[in-house]
């Protein structure tokens, strides 16, 4: 079973702090990187694909940079805010189209 | 903007029974996931379908599973003889390009289905 983890598991920042967090996957196999925002009784909505080493992606307050050499990748949130709150999830797509996701990292923006 | 939808958001049913979970995908995307999360545990893959046919499945996805897409707008997951554990959250996913024009793509989850089984 292959495991992808993420840290930490649960986080509770002031509104403005600026936040990041950890994906941690194999580095054989490695086909592609998906993030995802999940809102309580929403579904998760897609973030990022994230597929090269060195990768950095960015949209609006939040981006992602990826290490494919030594499995991680880093989500940061710049002046969060409580609309961030959520729990973010990243999932491991291998080279056999399966996709493996991680425990997520539950945010919660204190206003 | 195209959605994935899910039927019945809701689906409680006896042990041994079977039941069948319904998904939409969004017109044109071509492969299609079934996940679920059991309460208080990790998204789990259940299984990945291309070209009607499944291309590639967990250890999850046993025989009582079974998937299909009957008339190429439905997809739909069914546990023949459904057991306790299998109470969870079942996700529908369709993958499709993101508008960059970057051949890794985006998955696109549904709402999702939640199972109870008694």
């Amino acid at each position: 079973i292959l495991n992808v983890e993420q840290s930490p598991q649960s986080l509770h920042v002031q509104e403005g702090d600026s936040t990041n967090f950890t994906c941690s996957f194999p580095s054989s196999n490695f086909y592609a990187l998906h993030w995802y925002r999940w809102e309580t009784a929403k579904s998760p909505e897609a973030l990022f694909v994230m597929t090269l080493n060195g990768d950095e992606k960015k949209k609006g307050r939040i981006s992602a940079t990826l290490n494919t050499k030594e499995g991680y990748s880093y989500l940061y949130i710049k002046g969060s805010q409580p609309e961030d709150s959520a729990t973010y999830l990243c999932a491991f797509w291998d080279t056999g189209n399966q996709f493996y996701f991680g425990t997520g990292t539950s945010l919660t923006v204190i206003p | 903007e195209p959605e994935v939808t899910q039927t019945p958001s809701h689906q409680v049913t006896q042990m041994g029974q079977e039941v069948i979970l319904r998904c939409v995908p969004i017109s044109n995307h071509l492969y299609f996931y079934w996940y679920r999360q059991i309460l208080g545990q990790k998204v789990e893959f259940l299984v990945s379908f291309y070209n009607n046919e499944i291309s590639e499945k967990s250890e999850i996805f046993d025989d009582q599973f079974s998937v299909e897409r009957p008339d190429g707008s439905n997809f739909t997951l069914k546990i023949r003889s459904t057991k306790l554990e299998d109470s969870a959250m079942y996700f529908c996913a369709s993958l499709g390009t993101s508008g960059s024009g970057n051949s890794y793509n985006e998955q696109f989850f549904g709402p999702g289905t939640r199972l109870t089984v008694l």
